[in-house]
C-alpha cells in the first residue's frame, strides 16, 4: 500500500497561491492520486484527482511529476474560506486497498 | 439527491451502553465506509463494504460491528460503549470507475460522547 506524507500545517495570506506537496514514494502503476478538503465539523469533500502531469478544475490544480512519487495541490489566490485540512490519498481500488487519510495538512489563511 | 445521510447528529452514551449509528445513501454506490476522527487527527477506517452482504475490517474495527443488507444502508453498531470510542464518526459512499478512480462522498458526521 502506498503511504503518503504531507506537511502537518501551513500558513498563508489572502490572495496568495498555496502549494501543498504530498510524497508517495511507493505509488503503484495503477494508483490514482486524490485530494480531499475538510472544513471544521464537516466531512471531507473531493477536490481533485489525477494520474499524471497536470489536472485543473474550478477549485484547484494538481501537478504530478513524471516519476509520480509526489504530487502538489495548488490553490490559486486563497481566501479565508480556504482554511481547512487537506488530505492526499493514493490508491486504485484493488483487493488490498484501504483508503488512508492520515492527518492531512492544516492550512490557515490569514487576512 | 440527499447524498449520504447520518443519524443521529449527536449522542451521549454511558459506559457499557449500546447504540447503532445509521448511514444511508441514495446514489446507488456499491462502496461504503465508516471512519472515526479524533480531535486534531485524521480519519481512521473502521469498516467498509464493497456491496450488499459484503463487509470487511479496516484499521480500527475493535468494539464495532457492521452489516450491509441493502445497497443503501450501512449501520455501525457499538455494543459496549467505552470512553475511547468518544469521537466523530463519518460515513462515506463511493463509486469506482473501471480505470481505478474513486470519489468518496461523506455524510455530515455523528458526534459521540461516552461518559
Amino acid at each position: 500500500l502506498a503511504k503518503t506524507t504531507q506537511p502537518i500545517s501551513m500558513d498563508s495570506y489572502e490572495g496568495q497561491e498555496v502549494n501543498i506537496t504530498c510524497s508517495h514514494n511507493n505509488i503503484a502503476t495503477n494508483d490514482y492520486i486524490t485530494w480531499y478538503q475538510q472544513f471544521p465539523s464537516q466531512g471531507p469533500r473531493f477536490i481533485i484527482q489525477g494520474y499524471k502531469t497536470k489536472v485543473t478544475n474550478e477549485v484547484a490544480s494538481l501537478f504530478i511529476p513524471a516519476d509520480r512519487k509526489s504530487s502538489t495541490l495548488s490553490l490559486p489566490r486563497v481566501s479565508l474560506s480556504d482554511t481547512a485540512v487537506y488530505y492526499c490519498l493514493v490508491g486504485d481500488g484493488g483487493g488490498s486497498y484501504i483508503p488512508t487519510f492520515g492527518r492531512g495538512t492544516s492550512l490557515i489563511v490569514h487576512p | 439527491n440527499a447524498g449520504v445521510t447520518q443519524t443521529p447528529k449527536f449522542r451521549i452514551l454511558k459506559i457499557g451502553q449500546s447504540m447503532t449509528l445509521q448511514c444511508a445513501q441514495d446514489m446507488n454506490h456499491n462502496y461504503m465506509y465508516w471512519y472515526r476522527q479524533d480531535p486534531g487527527m485524521g480519519l481512521k477506517l473502521i469498516y467498509y463494504s464493497v456491496g450488499a452482504g459484503i463487509t470487511d475490517k479496516g484499521e480500527v474495527p475493535n468494539g464495532y460491528n457492521v452489516s450491509r443488507s441493502t445497497t443503501e444502508d450501512f449501520p455501525l453498531r457499538l455494543e459496549l460503549a467505552a470512553p475511547s470510542q468518544t469521537s466523530v464518526y463519518f460515513c462515506a459512499s463511493s463509486y469506482w470507475t473501471s480505470g481505478g478512480q474513486e470519489t468518496q462522498y461523506f455524510g455530515p458526521g455523528t458526534r459521540l460522547l461516552v461518559l
